[in-house]
């Protein structure tokens, strides 16, 4: 059981928006920590999608945007592309566990 | 350019003592605060971060699994290792070593990632 909740798969069409939520508490996302979410596409190491809540490292494509709000925080992918299809994970800092991750949620393109 | 890569056992036994090196190349392990992480993923599962150490030669432990981690630094070699006692099949997992976007920031995201080794507990 993550500390952070993620639901486990979300799935889209083609040039359709997906959202990916992340549900923390008061100890982590809600005590003010950043979140961060990173892709991993099968069999490689996952890669820092957003970082700070809302920034995306260079490269990343813009169609790629996060945000947080209270206890949560939230990917949002637009204009879903086949190379779209991964494992997302958020990550925080938990005042109590330290680093903490999402279960993760595997993204499907339709 | 900045590059990680982990090495060691692929294979340890229950109740041995897994070791694992990460060697890295671009940036130096005791200047411009830059220090690096372990982070493992069982088979299908989410990741879970271990162990930081700082450039300063500070560390910093996951809560849960302290008790069992040691992580140390060889600047001359420019490595990071991380040792993890009393091994248990549960501890099957991919081991990654990363480095966080900001130095001295072990939670500003981890912005590169080595490409990890996949070590089997198992008798």
């Amino acid at each position: 059981q993550s500390v952070l909740t993620q639901p486990p798969s979300v799935s889209g069409a083609p040039g359709q928006r997906v959202t990916i939520s992340c549900t923390g508490s008061s100890s982590n996302i809600g005590a003010g920590y950043v979140v961060h979410w990173y892709q991993q596409l099968p069999g490689t190491a996952p890669k820092l999608l957003i970082y700070g809540n809302s920034n995306r490292p260079s490269g990343v494509p813009a169609r790629f945007s996060g945000s947080k709000y209270g206890t949560s925080a939230s990917l949002a992918i637009t204009g879903l592309q086949a190379e779209d299809e991964a494992d997302y994970y958020c990550q925080s800092y938990d005042t109590r566990l330290s680093g903490v991750f999402g279960g993760g949620t595997k993204v499907t393109v339709l | 350019q900045v590059t990680l890569k982990e090495s060691g056992p692929v294979l340890v036994k229950p109740t041995e003592t897994l070791t694992l090196t990460c060697t890295v190349s671009g940036f130096s392990l005791s200047t411009g605060r830059m220090g690096v992480s372990w982070i493992r993923q069982p088979p299908g599962k989410a990741l879970e971060w271990l162990a930081h150490i700082f450039s300063n030669d500070e560390k910093s432990y996951s809560t849960s699994l302290q008790s069992r981690l040691t992580i140390s630094r060889d600047t001359s070699k420019s490595q990071v290792v991380l040792t993890m006692t009393n091994m248990d099949p549960g501890d099957t997992a991919t081991y990654y070593c990363a480095r966080p976007l900001s130095g001295s920031d072990i939670w500003s995201g981890f912005s590169i990632w080595g490409q990890g080794i996949v070590v089997t507990v198992s008798s």
